[in-house]
Order: structure tokens, then sequence, then C-alpha cells
């Protein structure tokens, strides 16, 4: 079975300044993998996806990712942070390229971004 | 185009009453999926489906939850006699269920069980 870890609970940057978010992930095949970002009270919003081709994807919001299939990671990175993207942030991996299967979330990274 | 739509969106129960959830899938979208989150804690899949048709429910509590997905109306996800662990943030998600799609989300129900 699939697993993600999110090894960082809270991150805190100041606005400008760049942003790792780092996500590891456990399964045997290739993985379909996905950041999703929530705002508080508010449901899941996509920032990004990959499924194949080139490793470093780029996303909304300035967001991109990188695939590195030697670490099993999938690191979200925006090189300078907006207030706004104060938010919490989860990365998830899927068995398919479909969505026709479940999702398997991380714990979440909540960032906090100071002025 | 509508989003993903749930309602309520914060729904307070007794212990032993029954939760009903409901979910409207975006325009054009057959698949279903809802998600549980517990406080300071991720999603957790609960529960896969086509109209009529339960495909996934493999991450559902063996008692007391089901789920259903008609050929008309919302999705709907149902807890009887609930517990004060059963309170947490349920998510809806859904998709047109092709390759390569995305699972868009609602806003979530926020259950509290007093």
């Amino acid at each position: 079975a699939q697993s993600v870890t999110q090894p960082d609970i809270h991150i805190t940057v100041s606005e400008g300044a760049s942003l790792e978010l780092r996500c590891n992930y456990s399964y045997g095949a290739t993985p379909y993998l996905f950041w999703y970002v929530q705002s508080p009270g508010q449901g899941l919003q996509l920032l990004l996806k990959y499924f194949s081709g080139d490793t470093l994807v780029q996303g909304i919001k300035g967001f991109e990712a990188e695939f590195k299939r030697s670490q099993s990671s999938f690191n979200l990175r925006k090189p300078s942070v907006h207030w706004s993207d104060a938010a919490e942030y989860f990365c998830a991996v899927s068995a398919s390229r479909g969505s026709a299967r479940q999702l398997t979330f991380g714990s979440g990274t909540q960032l906090t971004v100071l002025p | 185009n509508a989003g993903v739509m749930q309602n309520p969106r914060h729904l307070v129960r007794r212990r032993g009453q029954e939760a009903r959830l409901r979910c409207s899938p975006m325009k054009g979208h057959s698949h279903v999926y809802w998600y549980r989150q517990l406080p300071e804690e991720g999603l957790k899949f609960m529960v896969y489906l086509q109209k009529e048709n339960i495909i996934d429910e493999s991450g559902m509590p063996k008692e007391r939850f089901s789920a259903e997905f008609p050929k008309e109306g919302p999705s709907i996800l149902r807890i009887q006699q609930v517990v004060r662990g059963d309170s947490a943030a349920y998510f809806c998600a859904s998709s047109q269920g092709i390759s390569g799609d995305e699972q868009y989300f609602g806003p979530g129900t926020r259950l509290t069980v007093t």
C-alpha cells in the first residue's frame, strides 16, 4: 500500500523568502503525485500534479515541484512567498493515472508567512 | 460552472443521533469520493462511488457508516448512532473518471458530536 510522509508539521517563512515543503512517498510502482492547498475552513485546491514525463512540474500560483525517484520525493517549491500563501499544504499519491482510485494524503504542513 | 457543493457546512449532533451529509458533484462528474479529516491529520479515504454503485469502500468503518449516490440527487454519507470520535471534517470530491483527470474537492462538512 502507498503512503506519504510530510516531515515538517509547521514551517514559518518571511514574505519574499523562498519555500520548500518536503514530501516523501512509498509506493512500489510509478506513483502519481499531487500537491493540494487548504485554506482555513475551505476545501482542497490542486496546485500541481505529476503523472509522467518532465520531473519538474509547474503549477498554479507560482509553485513547482520536482519528482526524484531515487529519493522517493516530490518536494514543493516557490521562489518568493506571498502572505496569501499561508495555508496548509498536503502531498498525495495515487496508485493510478486516472482519478478512479483513492488518494493517500500526508498529514500536511502548515505554512505561516511573516510580514 | 458551480464547483462541488456540500451541505450542511456545519452539523452538530448529540451522541446516538444520525448524521446525513450531502454532496453534489460538479456538473458532468459522475464519480464521487468521500474523505474524512480528523483534527491535526490529513485526509483519509473512505469510499468511492459512481452513480448507483459503490466501487471501493475499503476506507469505510464497518459499522454505522454508509454511502450512496443515487441516479438522481446528491451523494449521501450517513452516520448512524454518532459517537464523539466521529467529530471531523468530511470532504467530498468529484471527477469525470477519465484517465488523467483530477478530483475536485468541496468545502467540507464539519461534524461536531456533543
